[in-house]
């Protein structure tokens, strides 16, 4: 069985420009989530989908993040205008659903910002 | 809210030596408590995880972690390191039935293994 496919997997843009991140999680996993990790840091949950419609976003910086999941299986991250403090990993993960308590996790896209 | 604490950001372990990773909790409620480990460039994989069953859990890789109430502890063990074991390990709180599945991570724990 595929794993969480995410992609690219490095980005480097400059600052203010626009970026996207896409993910393609577990066949059949209704819930998908997008974490981000600082260097030296643990994951932080931005936000969390069951199926096509984002229940909890509330740690989403909405001023310059969006998310989105239309069929309710792949997923986009976009940060427009992207800023230093945006270097980070981007991790995504699903699970088969918000009851199951084990969320499997994407090798990640590492965004450096200049 | 649900977190954990873990001390010491790097932690160095001999070849054969004991890996202990300490791991505290604060959760209003009986918590799921997880380890996860990341390799280099690498996505977090699940070492073990408590639910509520047995409160000695046995995990992939040889390791194993304790849930302990009295302490609100969950500390990771494997009793002999390999050098394969160097890379991080965080510790993550859930609350049951909050509906939402939120993991709350700690900072986690750099081993370097040396031989």
């Amino acid at each position: 069985e595929a794993g969480v496919v995410q992609s690219p997997r490095y980005k480097i843009i400059e600052k203010k420009q626009p970026v996207a991140f896409w993910c393609n999680p577990i066949s059949g996993h209704n819930t998908l989530y997008w974490y981000r990790q600082n260097l030296g840091q643990g994951p932080e949950l931005l936000i969390r989908y069951e199926n096509e419609e984002a229940v909890d976003d509330s740690q989403l910086p909405k001023d310059r993040f969006s998310a989105e999941r239309l069929k309710g299986v792949d997923s986009t991250l976009k940060i427009q205008p992207a800023e230093l403090g945006d270097s980070a990993v981007y991790l995504c993960a699903s699970s088969p659903g918000t009851t199951y308590n084990e969320q499997f996790f994407g090798p990640g896209t590492r965004l450096t910002v200049l | 809210a649900q977190s954990v604490t873990q001390l010491g950001s790097h932690v160095s372990v001999s070849e054969g030596a004991l890996v202990l990773l300490r791991c505290n909790y604060s959760s209003s409620v009986p918590p799921y408590l997880f380890w996860y480990v990341q390799y280099p460039n690498q996505g977090l994989q699940l070492l073990l995880k408590y639910t509520s069953a047995a409160t000695l859990v046995k995990g992939i890789n040889g390791f194993e972690a304790e849930f302990k109430k009295s302490e609100t502890s969950f500390h990771l063990t494997k009793p002999s390191a390999h050098m394969s074991d160097a890379a991080e390990y965080f510790c993550a709180v859930s609350d049951r039935g909050n509906g939402n599945n939120r993991l709350a991570f700690g900072k986690g724990n750099q081993v370097v293994v040396i031989p």
